[in-house]
């Protein structure tokens, strides 16, 4: 079995500002982690993934996550936010040898004030 | 090229009333999923088709949720007597080879279904 939580439902945040948004997962199986974005009126798209190698991972629009096997997070960063960075974001785990099946979080809603 | 596409975008249906929402994932794409995501809530795991094989139908909620997909292409979500508890956004995505290799998952716009 696997579970993703993500640690906060909204974050209110000021343009410019730094981010992180948590994201602790459970599994007992090695692990494949996803983040996704959907903008207002959108659809899911994928951030980023880690999948092996590097612990950092980039992806688009400058978001960055850091994969921490001892502590079980996969916390998604942006250095300095933008207003069109307002969305929910999703973290999802899935496992090598679950034939498929993703876990999401529950979201948060990330909100950039100017 | 084309997305993943669903049908219809909007539904509005009675209590007790069947309902079919359709899917049409990206062409070649052999991995193909159901979610549905209630209102502030995350994305709740339905069903996985991955090519030939037997689906995974481990998180349909009740006998009441059922879901094909002929010739591995397009596949129908039906939701037999409807409650309304059942209102949500239905979500498809569809991928290359399944998240078993780590392949993103598109998406679909989604169908916002609601039970009166």
């Amino acid at each position: 079995a696997q579970s993703v939580t993500q640690l906060d439902s909204q974050v209110p945040v000021f343009e410019e500002a730094p981010v992180e948004l948590r994201c602790n997962y459970s599994s007992s199986v090695s692990v494949y982690l996803f983040w996704y974005v959907q903008y207002p009126n959108q659809g899911l798209q994928l951030l980023l993934k880690y999948l092996s190698g590097s612990t950092l991972v980039k992806g688009i629009n400058g978001f960055e996550a850091e994969f921490n096997k001892s502590q079980t997070s996969f916390h998604l960063r942006k250095p300095s936010v933008h207003i069109s960075d307002t969305a929910e974001y999703f973290c999802a785990v899935s496992g090598y040898t679950n034939a498929g099946k993703s876990t999401f979080g529950d979201g948060t809603t990330l909100t950039v004030k100017p | 090229g084309a997305g993943v596409s669903q049908s219809p975008s909007n539904k509005v249906t009675e209590k007790g009333k069947d309902v079919e929402l359709r899917c049409d994932p990206i062409s070649g794409h052999t991995a193909l999923y159901w979610y549905r995501q209630s209102l502030g809530q995350g994305l709740e795991f339905l069903i996985y088709f991955q090519g030939n094989s037997a689906p995974d139908k481990s998180g349909l909620p009740s006998d009441r949720f059922s879901a094909e997909r002929t010739g591995g292409s397009v596949s129908t979500l039906t939701i037999q007597r409807t409650q309304q508890e059942d209102s949500a956004v239905y979500l498809c995505a569809s991928s290359s080879s399944g998240t078993t290799f780590g392949d993103e998952q598109f998406f679909g716009p989604g169908t916002r279904l609601t039970v009166l």
